[in-house]
């Protein structure tokens, strides 16, 4: 079954405590990227990956790294969380190619700093 | 931001009646998505509409572009309690950033 998978689902932690949320598909899509969620605000991209070793900032990139060592995984690190990331994380896949936009969602990480 | 909005920001309406959402944005666009997310989980694509296009169908779903007011709609026919849910729409700078609206929360009644 195609699928995004995102661990944890739930978290709580506190504040500048070292985080990795991650994400893995088995669709061997090359373009994978994150967003957070927060009420009123819609989904807001944090980064995006087009492959292995390329990544890019989206509009929300402060306070976030990630890597893509592999195709299938691209983990979403928080160095020092602050509660302002509080929020309801998403992973998203695509088919490469400018053509094809529709976006493959995992089921959320929903994470809380105190 | 090239973030688009939705309006209204939510709609109740009664199983079988219609619903219509829509969707502005503030720059040119290739093309426009719109997704479904039910309470709490990911986003689920439900049709995308190219600028080329006025108008698209699938299924229960109509969508329309209008590229000179730089807006879309979604209507929903003959609505189930199973559409219960919020819409999005989202566009791209073809450089593959995304950009999602705030959402339109829909309420179906039984």
């Amino acid at each position: 079954e195609a699928q995004v998978t995102q661990n944890p689902r739930y978290l709580i932690t506190v504040t500048g405590k070292k985080l990795t949320v991650t994400c893995s598909q088995n669709m061997n899509h090359e373009y994978m990227s994150w967003y957070r969620q927060d009420p009123g605000l819609g989904l807001r991209q944090i980064y995006y990956s087009m492959n292995v070793e390329v990544t890019d900032k989206g509009d929300v990139p402060e306070g976030y790294k990630v890597s893509r060592k592999e195709k299938r995984n691209f983990p979403l690190i928080l160095e020092s969380p602050s509660p302002n990331q509080t929020s309801l994380y998403f992973c998203a896949t695509r088919w490469p190619g400018q053509g094809i936009k529709e976006q493959y969602f995992g089921p959320g990480t929903r994470l809380t700093v105190t | 931001s090239q973030q688009g909005e939705e309006d209204p920001q939510a709609l109740s309406i009664q199983e079988g009646e219609n619903a219509t959402m829509n969707c502005s944005y503030k720059t040119s666009i290739n093309n426009l998505q719109w997704y479904r997310q039910n309470s709490g989980r990911g986003l689920v694509h439900l049709i995308l509409i190219r600028s080329n296009e006025r108008e698209k169908h699938s299924g229960r779903l109509r969508v329309t572009l209008d590229t000179s007011k730089k807006s879309s709609s979604l209507l929903i026919t003959a609505s189930r309690a199973a559409d219960t849910a919020s819409y999005f729409c989202a566009t791209d700078d073809n450089f593959n950033k995304f950009y999602f609206g705030s959402g339109t929360k829909l309420n179906v009644k039984p």
